[in-house]
């Protein structure tokens, strides 16, 4: 059982270039999310899929897009990326009982944008 | 936006002390709370959730007053494996998100 999975663990971009942030959970959790932190900011919410084949915003959604691929998988795509998202990023699930939400969290991937 | 303050701390504290954060959300809606620990470049881990008649995990206790909208975390005989930063966490009542601090960093000290 290996809980939330994410691919890749370090990335480096530059300026303009795309990527996909991949991340799986084995735990039937029906919601899931994207977060990013930096220092002195904490976590913050990018998107988050509720169920499957439902995505929303967060507080920080701009420059990203998300897909639900499935149960199990929701991916995070940087479609230009700047070097403002630089930040360690993680995806986390949860049951999804509304009000109830203890989230289990990946390992993370770091990113920098150069 | 919805509020939720942790002294950052550090907080540097010999072995075998016992030391309590407190944590305030703004959000009187809030409905569940949780404390997460996160070792540095590690994820957040689920430490315990808060319960409101309080709760206790071996030398871990946890206090929520509704009334004053606060959380607080006891650690008692501090181990040097508890050096962490611990981030508090809160759920709005109908909703799938939770709201993070920014955490309260502890050194326990030999």
């Amino acid at each position: 059982n290996a809980g939330v999975t994410q691919t890749p663990k370090f990335q480096v971009l530059k300026t303009g270039q795309s990527m996909t942030l991949q991340c799986a959970q084995d735990m039937n959790h029906n919601s899931m999310y994207w977060y990013r932190q930096d220092p002195g900011m904490g976590l913050r919410l990018i998107y988050y899929s509720a169920s499957e084949g439902t995505t929303d915003k967060g507080e920080v959604p701009n420059g990203y897009n998300v897909s639900r691929l499935n149960k199990r998988e929701f991916s995070l795509r940087l479609e230009s990326a700047a070097p403002s998202q630089t930040s360690v990023y993680f995806c986390a699930s949860s049951k999804g009982n509304i009000g109830g939400n203890e989230q289990y969290f990946g390992p993370g991937t770091r990113l920098t944008v150069t | 936006r919805k509020e939720v303050e942790q002294d950052p701390g550090p907080f540097n504290v010999p072995e075998g002390a016992t030391v309590a954060f407190n944590c305030t959300y703004s959000n009187s809606a809030s409905q569940s709370f949780f404390w997460y620990r996160q070792d540095c470049r590690k994820e957040p881990k689920l430490l315990m959730s808060v319960y409101s008649s309080g709760n206790e995990d071996g030398r871990f206790t946890a206090q929520l007053n509704r009334a004053s909208q606060y959380i607080s975390l006891l650690i008692r005989d501090s181990k040097l494996s508890d050096s962490a930063t611990y981030l508090c966490v809160v759920n709005e009542a109908g909703s799938y998100q939770l709201t993070f601090g920014k955490g309260t960093k502890l050194s326990v000290i030999p």
